[in-house]
């Protein structure tokens, strides 16, 4: 069964850093891209960043650029969104998000969330 | 960017009847479009992907259809369990990833 799992968020002040983890089972880590996607409270989803199979490419979204960086470790079957700078629109449940293996990018299977909130 | 709009943003129907959600890119996507149903409180679940194909697990009632800039998501016999929020998504070549609005299927 495919599973991918999201930890670290939290409160944060804002300015203040959190990093998010992902550890994923149930498949073969190493054979897709990966992304991050968010959903601000009562709001839509808003794609964040990408990581390719072997981490040789990545994309942020303009809202994140030069603040977020994305990772993973195919060794140990996970993703990682190191946040920087945070601001109050950071705040949102981000998901970790699987593309599928063939190529065309779709999004088929998701985490669970873990909220972030940055507040004073 | 390549924007997304979805149509309606709300929409309000009947157990049984035929639903259709319109998604318009701001330039051609060929066929890369992706279609996610969201319940509250859960993650997004993909549906349609490529335009028309449908997910492993997702009932018939569900379609998909359309190239270039439109496309349709339709439901052809909405059942109580598909009121919820949907969602378009584009992935054309590279990120970034852009997705509709949003359109909230309620009951009438």
């Amino acid at each position: 069964e495919v599973q991918l799992a999201e930890s670290g968020g939290g409160l944060v002040k804002p300015g203040g850093s959190l990093r998010l983890s992902c550890k994923i089972s149930g498949f073969t880590f190493r054979d897709h891209n990966m992304n991050w996607v968010r959903q601000a409270p009562g709001k839509g989803l808003e794609w964040v960043s990408s990581i390719t199979s072997s981490g040789s490419y990545i994309y942020y979204a303009d809202s994140v650029k030069g603040r977020f960086t994305i990772s993973r470790d195919n060794a140990k079957n996970s993703l990682y969104l190191q946040m920087n700078s945070l601001r109050a629109e950071d705040t949102a449940v981000y998901y970790c998000a699987r593309e599928g293996a063939y190529g065309d990018s779709e999004i088929d299977y998701w985490g669970q969330g873990t909220l972030v909130t940055v507040s004073s | 960017d390549i924007q997304m709009t979805q149509s309606p943003s709300f929409l309000s129907a009947s157990v049984g009847d035929r639903v259709t959600i319109t998604c318009r890119a701001s330039q051609s996507i060929s066929r890369y479009l992706n279609w996610y149903q969201q319940k509250p409180g859960k993650a997004p679940k993909l549906l349609i992907y490529v335009a028309s194909n449908l997910q492993s697990g997702v009932p018939s009632r569900f379609s998909g259809s359309g190239s270039g800039t439109d496309f349709t998501l339709t439901i052809s016999s909405l059942q109580p369990e598909d009121f919820a929020t949907y969602y378009c998504q584009q992935s054309y070549a590279t990120p970034p990833w852009t997705f509709g609005q949003g359109t909230k299927v309620e009951i009438k």
